[in-house]
């Protein structure tokens, strides 16, 4: 199977800070793109979809850029309860509706 | 809401015995996947099935075994666990967009 690369961080950032994550995928033909975050110890999360126009939840913007193979993930205005760790997902078409997952980039915030 | 759980959150086996590790969901979702997790390595899809009674193997099935009886549930079996099969084990249900849904997570300790 193909991959996804993140860089792992971590990423230490002031409360109040907007920090940005990017990733890369190998397949051109992926077709679904997520955001999943996951706190020390628990499972991981659905954070976001990604459509290729971009799409924003509340502080959170998602964006893909599909010529380029790579998916970014922006926190605007970051809280301490950001801190963890951001996993970017894609789904490859050639293997149905298994998702591929990022090793994941490490998140800090601090007061 | 997506239910998923899982039969333990704290596991520890003896080497060479046989485990089994459950998941329930109640989302009637079809599709359903087995992963184990370790520092470093991210993510890796053991097993996954798309429907009752069937099964594709992920990129790590040596040594685990796989059984869908039901829709609702998934199990994951150790034929005879071993102390490299010392992990967090996560459940989880695909939604209708590829979304994955995943149940608190099984750590299992093999001595």
């Amino acid at each position: 199977r193909k991959e996804v690369e993140q860089d792992p961080g971590p990423f230490n950032v002031p409360e109040g800070a907007t920090v940005a994550f990017n990733c890369t995928y190998s397949n051109s033909a992926s077709q679904s793109f997520f955001w999943y975050r996951q706190d020390c110890r628990k499972e991981p999360k659905l954070l976001m979809s990604v459509y290729s126009s971009g799409n924003e939840d509340g502080r959170f913007t998602a964006q893909l850029n599909r010529a380029s193979q790579y998916i970014s993930l922006l926190i605007r205005d970051s809280k301490l309860s950001d801190s963890a760790t951001y996993l970017c997902v894609v789904n490859m078409r050639d293997s149905g509706y298994a998702l591929n997952f990022g090793k994941g980039t490490s998140l800090l915030v601090t007061p | 809401d997506v239910k998923v759980t899982q039969s333990s959150r704290y596991l520890v086996k003896r080497t060479g015995e046989k485990v089994f590790l459950e998941c329930v969901q109640d989302m009637d979702h079809e599709n359903m996947f087995w992963y184990r997790q370790d520092p470093g390595l991210g993510l890796r899809l053991i097993y996954f099935s798309y429907d009752v009674k069937m099964k594709e193997k992920g990129d790590i099935p040596e040594g685990y075994s796989v059984s869908r009886e039901k829709k609702e549930r998934f199990s994951l079996i150790l034929e005879s666990a071993s102390t490299n099969q010392t992990s967090m084990y996560l459940c989880a249900t695909g939604g209708t967009y590829y979304e994955q849904y995943f149940g608190p997570g099984t750590r299992l300790t093999v001595t």
